[in-house]
């Protein structure tokens, strides 16, 4: 079936750093994918989605580009603050809606 | 304006015993989502309602489980004999239509003791 595999963290990081969070994907047909965000103590944003391949997605300075042929989903920032400490999940929908879940990376930004 | 919204935001019952959990979705949302979340990973797809009915129950785990939305806006997730394992964070989501973003409400904290 439809799956998500994503980095596992925490990932600690200094304030300014470059961020990387892999995302692959198992997916039969052609899906939508997206990253969320769960800041502490409150629940799931969407940060960004791409919907077909090659597109980019970007949002509050995070991108992450479509990639068919890799089958990867990867949120990059070129610059991360103590803001962005927040737990990441990667996640996909196929042609049934429900959204399939990576189980998410913790981010730890140290001033 | 006001968001998903999820009543109760903790509820600690005892093994055996039944809870509700309910959802308001965003206002003019016909679409109508129920995860799972158990601590460390990403939530489980459990219900998916389109207007009032059940569109795709496949992530239900057992027949424990069962959700209603009667009037197509407001949903009640009712567990029955709750079992230790059912233990977890409950979302809620809601969509225009399916093909567009999920929001999610903040979640009801079930816990079995």
């Amino acid at each position: 079936g439809d799956s998500v595999t994503q980095m596992e963290g925490p990932v600690t990081l200094s304030e300014e750093a470059c961020l990387t969070i892999n995302c692959t994907y198992t997916a039969t047909g052609y899906p939508s994918l997206f990253w969320y965000v769960q800041y502490p103590g409150e629940g799931l944003q969407l940060l960004l989605k791409a919907t077909k391949a090659d597109d980019k997605g970007s949002n509050k300075g995070f991108e992450a580009t479509y990639r068919k042929e890799t089958t990867s989903f990867h949120l990059e920032k070129g610059s991360v603050q103590v803001s962005d400490s927040a737990v990441y999940f990667c996640a996909l929908t196929t042609s049934n809606y429900q959204l399939i879940w990576g189980a998410g990376t913790k981010l730890i930004i140290k001033p | 304006g006001a968001g998903v919204s999820q009543t109760p935001s903790n509820k600690v019952t005892e093994k055996g015993k039944y809870v509700e959990l309910r959802c308001d979705p965003i206002s003019g949302h016909t679409a109508l989502y129920w995860y799972r979340q158990s601590l460390g990973q990403g939530p489980e797809f459990l219900i998916y309602f389109q207007g009032t009915g059940a569109a795709d129950d496949s992530g239900l785990p057992n027949d424990r489980f069962f959700a209603v939305r009667p009037e197509g806006s407001v949903s009640t997730l009712k567990i029955q004999r709750t079992e230790r394992g059912d233990s977890a964070v409950y979302l809620c989501a809601s969509s225009l239509n399916p093909n567009y973003e999920q929001y999610f409400g903040p979640g009801t904290r079930l816990t079995v003791t």
